[in-house]
């Protein structure tokens, strides 16, 4: 079985732009969750969707945002970017949402914002 | 808010030799996770921890929860360079809404020398 896929791999911005990060769930995984990762903050949760509905929502300013289509891939906007959100954003898929639902994380997105 | 204390911070030791990494919750746990990662890539699930008390055993990792459920700890035995990486500890969160949500320490980055 395929992992969780993360597209593209490494990506360079600069401020003021805005980003789209893609990101493919184990196949029959309905869950997905985003994470930023940085050196200063460490692992902070963006948000979780599940069938196509968000479920949770991290401390992140309103221009971070996502989506999820009915084949439970997900999509990830960051809208004028700015220095700080240069960091490794990894997504993670479940089978479900709810409770000791193990998480499977795909290799992630380096975001460079210059 | 949870927050979760790792320590150390960082460890190098010698090949062949045992460690311990502590993960402490300012909050009772209700679901611990042990996840290694390698330096820029996906996170790889290693255990979960339940119940108070728990232990669990991969391969030459062990992983406990105290009887309070406030702190954990991830021990290494005969260490090999393949145990190398950052090991983070996450606390499951249940939201309003019944799903979960993952609030992370800032990892153990952990390197052996042969």
């Amino acid at each position: 079985k395929a992992g969780v896929t993360q597209t593209p791999r490494y990506l360079i911005k600069t401020r003021g732009q805005q980003v789209t990060l893609s990101c493919s769930p184990i196949s029959g995984h309905r869950s997905v969750s985003w994470y930023q990762q940085t050196p200063g903050q460490g692992l902070q949760f963006l948000f979780e969707y599940f069938s196509e509905t968000q479920r949770n929502k991290g401390n992140f300013p309103g221009r971070f945002s996502g989506r999820q289509f009915s084949n439970s891939r997900s999509e990830m906007n960051v809208s004028t970017l700015e220095l700080g959100d240069s960091a490794l954003y990894l997504c993670a898929s479940s089978f479900t949402s709810g409770r000791y639902n193990e998480q499977f994380f795909g290799p992630g997105t380096r975001l460079t914002v210059l | 808010s949870q927050e979760l204390e790792q320590s150390p911070q960082s460890l190098i030791v010698q090949e062949g030799k045992n460690l311990t990494i502590n993960c402490t919750s300012s909050k009772t746990l209700y679901g611990l996770y042990w996840y290694k990662q390698k330096y820029g890539e996906g996170l790889i699930f290693l255990m979960m921890l339940q119940k108070g008390g728990e232990e669990k055993s991969h391969e030459k990792i062990t992983a406990k929860l105290d009887e309070k459920k406030q702190q954990s700890s991830l021990h290494i035995t005969a260490s090999q360079p393949s145990h190398a990486g950052i090991y983070l500890c996450g606390a499951a969160l249940i939201t309003q809404g019944g799903s979960e949500k993952l609030v992370f320490g800032k990892g153990m980055k952990l390197t052996v020398n042969p």
